[in-house]
């Protein structure tokens, strides 16, 4: 099994760049979460997806941030515009069951700078 | 906000040593679940363990679970360097975990 898959592995971009991270959960897995790492706030939620559906989005900083889950094999998160503050390493993850019922399998992040 | 809260922040003990990490909560959880984050990489699952659980043992782990004190605990037994990591509890509920900051530990050979 291939594991979580995650593109780019990194980003650099100049403030104000629309960004679109892209993830591929495992085969067979129907939920998908997106969370935030940094130094200052550690492991953040952002949204979860439970087959296909948004479920909870109040992880979601604010209007500039946006995700889809077109299929039960491909999400994006999307920044538009970026800014600075918005550097920090996204994960994707996903679980055979919903919630935190389940054990979480993390891709291995996309590390994103804007400058 | 953050659930789990773990202490310390971070530990360095030498290889063969045992770890012991903490991790307090506080409300009502399903389950509880362990975490490992080496350097530039994603977090791979280590042990979960049920709110009507009160031990489990995977390997050199054990996790103990206390729900009247709301805490944790991961011991890591006879360590080795490879085990230098950071560590993260998650508190499940129904429908999300919720993770603490971790606890950063440095096994040195």
């Amino acid at each position: 099994d291939a594991g979580v898959i995650q593109s780019p592995r990194h980003e650099v971009t100049e403030m104000g760049q629309e960004v679109t991270l892209r993830c591929k959960p495992i085969s067979g897995h129907n939920s998908l979460f997106w969370y935030r790492q940094t130094m200052m706030r550690g492991l953040e939620l952002l949204i979860y997806f439970n087959n296909n559906v948004p479920i909870d989005d109040s992880g979601m900083p604010e209007d500039r941030f946006s995700a889809k889950m077109p299929n039960a094999s491909f999400s994006t998160l999307k920044i538009q515009p970026s800014e600075p503050r918005d550097s920090a390493v996204y994960f994707c993850a996903s679980s055979l069951g919903s919630g935190g019922s389940y054990e979480q399998y993390f891709g291995p992040g996309t590390r994103l700078t804007v400058t | 906000s953050q659930q789990g809260e773990e202490d310390p922040q971070a530990l360095s003990i030498q290889e063969g040593e045992n770890a012991t990490m903490n991790c307090s909560y506080k409300t009502s959880i399903n389950n509880l679940q362990w975490y490992r984050q080496n350097s530039g990489r994603g977090l791979v699952h280590l042990i979960l363990i049920r709110s009507n659980e009160r031990e489990k043992h995977s390997g050199r782990l054990r996790v103990t679970l206390d729900t009247s004190k709301k805490s944790s605990s991961l011991l890591i037994t006879a360590s080795r360097a490879a085990d230098t990591a950071s560590y993260f509890c998650a508190t499940g509920s129904n429908y999300k975990l919720t993770f603490g900051k971790g606890t950063l530990l440095t096994v040195n050979p």
